[in-house]
């Protein structure tokens, strides 16, 4: 079976320094991998996903993730974070042969001024 | 505008009092999907669709039902509501499997 996790529940940085947010999953088969984000009072919105052909993706709002096979990460990186990032993000893994989505339990990102 | 739309957003029911809550996509996708969210759990799926008139089971299906009767909808039943699905749903869809799934607002559903 599949599974995600995502180290630290909550993550604080200043505006303009590196975010970092961890996703390792669990998967005996190659997995799609997503990072969702979710704003406050609304879905989730797809930031990037890993499907199995470069493994740097570039996501929406400067972000990006490298999947890493040997460590099993998928790790969320922005070079300089701005207030309006301020949300919480989902990693999530799709793998061949099953219907759902399987999520991480997200990270709530605060930026402080 | 592509998009998911749920209603209602917020819902406090009584036990045992059924309630659905409807989804509907304009993006002519196949499958969709509901979720439950919960603190420190994340989105787990409650059922997913193929297409119409197929259905399926996800991870936390017990106390729900749904039906695809046309393809744009996907209600979600709630036959006799308890204060454990107090929650908030989600309803996605998507084009096809393991691609980009898009998110309704959420429903704040609780039930007293």
């Amino acid at each position: 079976a599949q599974s995600v996790t995502q180290l630290g529940s909550h993550v604080s940085v200043s505006e303009g320094a590196l975010v970092l947010l961890r996703c390792n999953y669990s998967s005996s088969v190659p997995p799609y991998l997503f990072w969702y984000v979710q704003y406050p009072n609304q879905g989730l919105q797809l930031l990037l996903k890993y499907t199995s052909a470069a493994t740097l993706v570039k996501g929406i709002n400067g972000f990006e993730a490298e999947f890493k096979k040997s460590e099993t990460s998928f790790h969320l990186t922005k070079p300089s974070a701005h207030m309006s990032d301020a949300a919480e993000y989902f990693c999530a893994v799709s793998v061949a042969g099953r219907r759902a989505l399987t999520f991480g339990s997200g990270t709530r990102l605060q930026v402080q001024p | 505008e592509a998009q998911v739309t749920q209603n209602p957003r917020y819902l406090i029911t009584v036990t045992g009092k059924k309630l659905t809550v409807t989804c509907s996509q304009n993006m002519n996708h196949e499958y969709m999907s509901w979720y439950r969210q919960d603190p420190g759990l994340g989105l787990r799926q409650i059922y997913y669709s193929m297409n119409v008139e197929v259905t399926d089971k996800g991870d936390v299906p017990e106390g729900y039902k749904v039906s695809r009767k046309e393809k744009r909808n996907f209600p979600l039943i709630l036959e006799s509501p308890s204060p454990n699905q107090t929650s908030l749903y989600f309803c996605a869809s998507s084009f096809k499997e393991r691609t980009e799934a898009f998110f309704g607002q959420g429903t704040r559903l609780t039930v007293v």
